[in-house]
């Protein structure tokens, strides 16, 4: 099955720094890319998410790019604000029905 | 409704107790999806329903957990006699898509379970 890998487990940046979070993936059938925030003790929701024919998405502060061909995805958060400050999950989908395997999360920590 | 609804928000169970976990899907949404996830980690997929079908149950970590989503809409995850390491919260999802569209989730707020 599908395993996802996802990195750092914590980061730390200073107010209107930019935030990178890396996540590779084995299955080279999978091609939905979703990335979830989760603050403490609330649901996860979908913040962008991105498809296998297209190599970079943006809004707003977010953006995600994709490697098909290594098997790398990643988030970046410019201009970060406190309210960045949560769990980011990348996730993978290989499915036909997209069943979604999660990465272990980053804890981004936006210092004021 | 508005999102997806789950209850109880909270369940404390003795060891040995079985529970019932209820999900109220968005009205319409033909994926349903049942998630397991420990304190610190991601979301582990437990079963997935496209209406009332029950399309993949790989991920159930064993025979005292059972799904159903009898008519395509309210979904329940019945946990028999219930162990520690059953504590987590268990996240529903539901998704507009069916076979072969990847379209993003919406959780709801989950339940936590902690097995006392």
């Amino acid at each position: 099955g599908e395993n996802v890998e996802q990195h750092p487990s914590t980061l730390s940046v200073q107010e209107g720094d930019s935030a990178v979070i890396k996540c590779t993936y084995s299955d080279s059938a999978s091609n939905y890319f979703p990335w979830y925030k989760q603050e403490l003790g609330k649901r996860p929701q979908l913040i962008i998410d991105i498809r296998s024919n297209v190599g970079e998405k943006k809004d707003q502060r977010i953006a995600v790019t994709l490697n098909k061909t290594a098997k790398h995805f990643s988030l970046h958060i410019t201009e970060t604000q406190p309210e960045d400050s949560a769990v980011y999950f990348c996730a993978a989908s290989s499915g036909g029905y997209q069943k979604v395997t999660f990465g272990t999360g980053t804890k981004l920590q936006v210092i004021p | 409704g508005a999102g997806v609804s789950q209850s109880p928000r909270y369940k404390v169970a003795k060891r040995g107790q079985d529970v019932a976990l209820r999900c109220d899907p968005i009205s319409g949404h033909v994926s349903l999806f049942w998630y397991q996830q420990a304190l610190g980690q991601g979301p582990e997929f437990l079963t997935y329903f496209q209406n009332e079908a029950q399309l993949d149950k790989s991920g159930l970590p064993s025979d005292r957990f059972f799904a159903e989503r009898p008519e395509g809409s309210v979904s329940t995850l019945k946990i028999q006699r219930t162990q520690q390491e059953d504590s987590a919260v268990y996240l529903c999802a539901s998704s507009l898509g069916g076979l072969m569209t990847n379209y993003g989730y919406t959780f709801g707020s989950g339940t936590r379970l902690t097995v006392v």
